[in-house]
């Protein structure tokens, strides 16, 4: 079967550095999303990796590794209002989204 | 503004009734998708349709049933609603179903609630 793995909830202090891991074993790889979802709200694109390495936006990074089957979003400089939950969606081989459950990422002060 | 309109916000149904719920974009995107959100899930494609006149069944289809008449409208209607489908409902639009570069967009959701 089709899975996409990330922690439920990660706490950090704002300013700090934060990672959200996620992995995933898709039947086939067309690219890995990151999203952001506010409490109540639509999901926001964040960022698009298909190719192995680091992309970088602003305070926002995120890293694949295809042979791993891993990927990161690394944010830095947290803020309070980067408290959300953050979901990784994988592009299987038919070109349908595969969707992991989200980190729930709560900042404190 | 461009971007995605679903209607209505939020609804509460009574089993049984049929509902359908709304979705209108004005992107001219030609892939358009129904995921339900429920807590400690990740979004799961109920339909999609890659093009007007054309839908497709996605991971939970069963108690829905979509239609694609033009680009813009991809209406969700549930037959006969049963409590398991409370749920937040969102549609989303791709401008390509395939190949490049093309990030979900999404509307601002239904908060369905079946008593």
């Amino acid at each position: 079967g089709q899975n996409i793995d990330q922690p439920t909830e990660m706490t950090a202090t704002e300013g700090a550095i934060v990672q959200i891991n996620c992995t995933y074993q898709t039947s086939g790889f067309n690219g890995l999303f990151w999203y952001q979802q506010h409490a109540g709200e639509a999901p926001t694109f964040l960022s698009y990796n298909v190719l192995d390495g680091l992309e970088e936006k602003g305070r926002f990074s995120s890293f694949l590794s295809r042979s791993k089957g891993y990927s990161y979003l690394l944010l830095k400089e947290l803020q309070m209002k980067d408290s959300a939950s953050y979901l990784c969606a994988v592009l299987d081989s038919n070109y349908q989204l595969i969707w992991g459950a989200g980190t729930k990422l709560i900042i404190k002060p | 503004i461009a971007g995605i309109t679903q209607a209505p916000t939020s609804q509460i149904l009574a089993a049984g009734r049929r509902m359908t719920l709304r979705c209108t974009q004005d992107m001219r995107h030609n892939a358009m998708y129904w995921y339900r959100q429920d807590l400690g899930l990740g979004l799961r494609l109920i339909h999609y349709s890659n093009t007007a006149g054309t839908t497709g069944k996605g991971e939970v289809p069963d108690g829905y049933s979509v239609s694609r008449a033009n680009t813009d409208d991809f209406p969700l209607t549930l037959a006969s609603a049963v409590p398991s489908q409370t749920s937040v409902y969102f549609c989303a639009s791709r401008a390509s179903e395939t190949g490049d570069f093309s990030p979900l967009h999404f509307g601002n959701g239904t908060r369905l609630t079946v008593t």
